[in-house]
């Protein structure tokens, strides 16, 4: 059974980074798609990006590239997103979760981590 | 910007039956990319429900149950129970955007 644990939240300054991490537990991480989404307070689901540790291939979303950069480290089954010069619209709740696949028409995100509150405040 | 559409609320008495709509396009749902569908409780992370536009994972209960048909799908809950009042989102890929997308959502209430 995976399992996907975040690291704990963060309080940050307009235009700086933030690198939230993802633990993953249990199956076999490099074969694995990692995918980060965000929520911000009061607002629906947002698809930031994904990484293939395996490959450690990523891509992103277009609202977030030049800011967003998501890795893996096999060694350690654990995923990143960093996130550059921040602003205040970017305080949310940030989860990472594994992409479940039947078919290259077909990807859903199970399980998800607890999510990571990052807030952007002056 | 979500580019999938959904209501921003249903509502129905228990045991009642309700269904919500996901509407897409012609590069996304249209474009024969599957559907999948979350729950998310308050103050949790979300959920999921049904992948593939009709399964369920193991434990989700067949009172929810998913179909799709061209660009939109739905998402049907019968026998509505007063632990189903959250949020629900639908999801799936774009090959304009090559991205995955959500839907707008939306929070179900039981009267």
């Amino acid at each position: 059974q995976v399992q996907l644990v975040q690291s704990g939240a963060e309080v940050k300054k307009p235009g700086s980074s933030v690198k939230v991490s993802c633990k993953a537990s249990g199956g076999s991480f490099s074969s694995y798609t990692i995918t980060w989404v965000r929520q911000a307070p009061g607002q629906g689901l947002e698809w930031m990006g994904r990484i293939i540790p395996f490959l450690g291939v990523a891509d992103y979303a277009q609202k977030f590239q030049g800011r967003v950069t998501i890795t893996a480290d096999k060694s350690t089954s654990t995923a990143y997103m960093e996130l550059s010069s921040l602003r205040s619209e970017d305080t949310a709740v940030y989860y990472c979760a594994r992409e479940g696949t039947a078919a290259s028409n077909s990807h859903w995100f199970d399980p998800w981590g607890q999510g990571t509150l990052v807030t952007v405040s002056s | 910007q979500s580019v999938l559409t959904q209501p921003p609320s249903v509502s129905g008495a228990p045991g009642q039956r309700v269904t919500i709509s996901c509407s897409g396009s012609n590069s996304n749902i249209g474009a024969g990319y599957d559907v999948h569908w979350y729950q998310q409780l308050p103050g949790t992370a979300p959920k999921l429900l049904i992948y593939g536009n009709t399964n369920r994972p193991s434990g989700v209960p067949d009172r929810f149950s998913g179909s799709k048909s061209g660009t939109s799908a739905s998402l049907a809950i019968t026998g509505l129970q007063a632990e189903d009042e959250a949020d629900y989102y639908c999801q799936s890929y774009d090959s304009s955007l090559i991205e995955g997308v959500f839907g707008t959502g939306t929070k179900v209430t039981v009267l």
